[in-house]
C-alpha cells in the first residue's frame, strides 16, 4: 500500500528565512505528487503538483518543489518566508490509474517568528 | 462562485445518534470526495464518487454511508455515531476522476461525539 511520510511535525522559521519541508513516499511506481496548504480553520488549497517532466515545479505563493526519484522524495521549498505562510502543509500522492484517490502525509505545521 | 460548501460547520452528537453532513459544489465537477482529518494522520479518504450515480469506498469507510444526490451534492451519513468518529470532515470535488485533476476542498465540518 502507498504511504506518505512527512518527518517534521512542526517547524519554526524566522520571517525572511528559507523553508524546506520534507516529503517521502512509498509507492509501486512514480505517482502523481501534490502539496496542499491549510490555513487555520480553512480547507486545503493546492500549492503545486508534479506529473512528469521537469523535476522542479513552481507553485503559487512563491513555493517550489523538487521530485527526486532515487530518494522517493518531493520536498517543498520557499526562499523567503512571510508571516502569512504560517499554516499546515500536506504532501499527497495519487495513483496514475484507478481514479483521483489521494493519500496524504501527516502534515507539517509551520510557525513563523517575526 | 462559492466553490465547495459544507453544512454544518460544527456539530456535537451523543454516542448512537445519527446525522448527515451536507456538501455541495457549484463548479460543475463530476467527482466528489469525503475525507476525515485527525491530528498527525493527515486526511484519509472515506468515500468518493467518480461521477453522478457512482460511489466507492476509500480507506476508512466503516461506520459511514454516502449519497450522491445529484451532480452538485454529496452527503455523508453517520448512522450511529461513535467517539472514534470525532474528527474534522472535509468534502472535496474535482473536474473529473483523473489523477491529475486538482481537488478543491470545502471549509470542513468539526464533529464531536460524546
Amino acid at each position: 500500500a502507498q504511504s506518505v511520510t512527512q518527518p517534521d511535525i512542526h517547524i519554526t522559521v524566522s520571517e525572511g528565512a528559507s523553508l524546506e519541508l520534507r516529503c517521502n513516499y512509498s509507492y509501486g511506481a512514480t505517482p502523481y505528487l501534490f502539496w496542499y496548504v491549510q490555513s487555520p480553520g480553512q480547507g486545503l488549497q493546492l500549492l503545486l503538483k508534479y506529473f512528469s517532466g521537469d523535476t522542479l515545479v513552481q507553485g503559487i505563493k512563491g513555493f517550489e518543489a523538487e521530485f527526486k526519484r532515487s530518494q522517493s522524495s518531493f520536498n517543498l521549498r520557499k526562499p523567503s518566508v512571510h508571516w502569512s505562510d504560517a499554516a499546515e502543509y500536506f504532501c499527497a500522492v495519487g495513483p496514475k490509474a484507478a481514479g483521483n484517490k489521494l493519500t496524504f502525509g501527516g502534515g507539517t505545521r509551520v510557525l513563523v517568528k517575526p | 462562485n462559492a466553490g465547495v460548501t459544507q453544512t454544518p460547520k460544527f456539530q456535537v452528537l451523543k454516542t448512537g445518534q445519527s446525522m448527515t453532513l451536507q456538501c455541495a459544489q457549484d463548479m460543475n465537477h463530476n467527482s466528489m470526495y469525503w475525507y476525515r482529518q485527525d491530528p498527525g494522520m493527515g486526511l484519509r479518504l472515506i468515500y468518493y464518487s467518480a461521477s453522478e450515480g457512482t460511489t466507492d469506498k476509500g480507506e476508512v469507510p466503516n461506520g459511514y454511508n454516502v449519497s450522491r444526490l445529484n451532480k452538485r451534492e454529496f452527503s455523508l451519513r453517520l448512522e450511529s455515531a461513535a467517539p472514534s468518529q470525532t474528527s474534522v470532515y472535509f468534502c472535496a470535488s474535482s473536474r473529473t476522476g483523473n489523477g491529475q485533476e486538482t481537488q478543491y476542498f470545502g471549509p470542513g465540518t468539526r464533529l464531536l461525539v460524546l
